[in-house]
């Protein structure tokens, strides 16, 4: 079965750009997650959504980051504009909905540069 | 609220050697744990998880973990390190939802293993 995809691989903007990331899940996992990774810290949670709608956006800076997921497959995460601190990798997963405990499935991720 | 600690920033065992990775988890109820392991470059990879039942469990890659209330463990084991088990280990904790909804995975700030030859 095809993993999660994610795109691009590598992004280096300026800061006060916008970005965007892209992510396509598993197919039928109704679960789909964003993480922040910070060099040298564990991912966590921006936003996780459950088909098309929001779970948990608790940790998710809404003044600069936004993320969508229509019809409850793919999703898009924006940073408009980034900020130096925002230089980190972005990790998208998906889980099935019948396994909620959230056997997650990671992407290889976005890794993000600000400069 | 949940959290994870991975007291250990870096370990580093010689191939063939024993190897013990802790973590030690704050959750009010019973937790559901994971291990994960990344490779340079990659995405998280599931080695194990505990819902319930035996306290020890197997995961691929010749990892075990036991889960341990009384001091809120789940340390990873493995008894001979191969050297392409070098990688970061991140310990996760999850939970349910009363909405029944899939849940949030909290990580740990991981352990960086480094295996000498």
């Amino acid at each position: 079965e095809a993993g999660v995809a994610q795109s691009p691989r590598y992004k280096i903007i300026e800061k006060r750009q916008s970005v965007a990331f892209w992510c396509n899940p598993i197919s039928g996992h109704a679960t789909l997650y964003w993480y922040q990774q910070i060099l040298g810290q564990g991912p966590k949670l921006l936003i996780q959504f459950q088909n098309n709608g929001v779970v948990d956006d608790s940790q998710l800076p809404k003044d600069r980051f936004s993320a969508e997921r229509l019809k409850g497959v793919d999703s898009t995460l924006k940073i408009q504009p980034a900020k130096l601190e925002d230089s980190a990798v972005y990790l998208c997963a998906s889980s099935l909905l019948q396994t909620w405990i959230g056997e997650a499935f990671f992407g290889q991720g976005t890794r993000l540069t600000v400069v | 609220a949940q959290s994870v600690t991975q007291p250990d920033i870096h370990i580093t065992v010689s191939e063939g050697a024993s190897l013990e990775l802790r973590c030690n988890y704050s959750y009010g109820a019973t937790p559901y744990l994971f291990w994960y392991v990344q490779s340079p470059g990659q995405g998280l990879q599931l080695l194990l998880k505990y819902f319930s039942g035996d306290t020890l469990v197997q995961g691929i890659k010749g990892f075990e973990a036991e889960f341990k209330r009384s001091q809120s463990s789940f340390n990873l084991r493995k008894p001979s390190v191969h050297w392409s088990d070098a990688a970061e280990y991140f310990c996760a904790v999850a939970t349910k939802k009363n909405t029944g909804t899939a849940s949030k995975l909290t990580f740990g700030t991981g352990t960086r293993l480094q295996v000498t030859l």
